[in-house]
């Protein structure tokens, strides 16, 4: 089966400017999550949804993240304005269900901003 | 929330030898306990897992055996080869949520 698609791979952008990060979960996966792992962390969960209801949203610092999976199925997380601390990898993850915990990540968008 | 902890953060050993590695958590309710392995560059990947009704999984090389009195997992990799050179996280969730909060992760160095 495919696995979870991200993109871009990389970017770099000034602190202030926007960035968007696209996510398309496994076939058939109703459960998505957007996690940051910066150098030397482990992923921290920022927002997780079941189909196209977010679930849990309290990491995400709502200034200036958002995040969305109108039709339930790709996703899109996007920053603005963004900051030097905001410079990390962006993982996106799917499972089938919500009470299924294994994780398949995608490859992840390292953000680096300048 | 979840506190998880794991140790040690880095870990040098010798081809051939085995590695152990220990992550303790907060929430005594917790029931399912992953380790991620994540490659220079890579995605961070499920290699082997264990629910709270049993002690000990292996998988060939690799095992994880779960003690919840005290509430901490370890993972064992034996005979450990070049390519286990990786970063693993622990990971829990904590009780009534579906998510996984993250180790900081221990970086796994195999030397030929």
């Amino acid at each position: 089966e495919a696995g979870v698609a991200q993109s871009p791979r990389y970017k770099i952008i000034e602190k202030r400017q926007s960035v968007a990060f696209w996510c398309n979960p496994i076939s058939g996966h109703a459960t998505l999550y957007w996690y940051q792992q910066i150098l030397g962390q482990g992923p921290k969960l920022l927002i997780q949804f079941q189909n196209n209801g977010v679930v849990d949203d309290s990491q995400l610092p709502k200034d200036r993240f958002s995040a969305e999976r109108l039709k339930g199925v790709d996703s899109t997380l996007k920053i603005q304005p963004a900051k030097l601390e905001d410079s990390a990898v962006y993982l996106c993850a799917s499972s089938r269900d919500r009470g299924s915990e294994k994780l398949f990540f995608g490859s992840g968008t390292q953000l680096s901003v300048l | 929330g979840e506190n998880v902890e794991q140790h040690p953060s880095t870990l040098s050993v010798q081809e051939g030898d085995s590695a152990v590695i220990k992550c303790t958590y907060s929430d005594s309710a917790s029931n399912y306990f992953p380790w991620y392995k994540q490659e220079l560059g890579k995605r961070p990947q499920l290699i082997i897992d264990i629910r709270s009704n049993v002690g000990e999984k292996k998988d060939q090389r690799i095992a994880v055996t779960l003690n919840k009195t005290a509430k901490h997992f370890s993972l064992h990799i034996t005979e450990t080869q070049p390519e286990d050179s990786a970063v693993y996280f622990c990971a829990v969730p904590p009780s009534g949520y579906s998510t996984l909060t993250f180790g900081k992760g221990t970086m796994l160095l195999v030397s030929p």
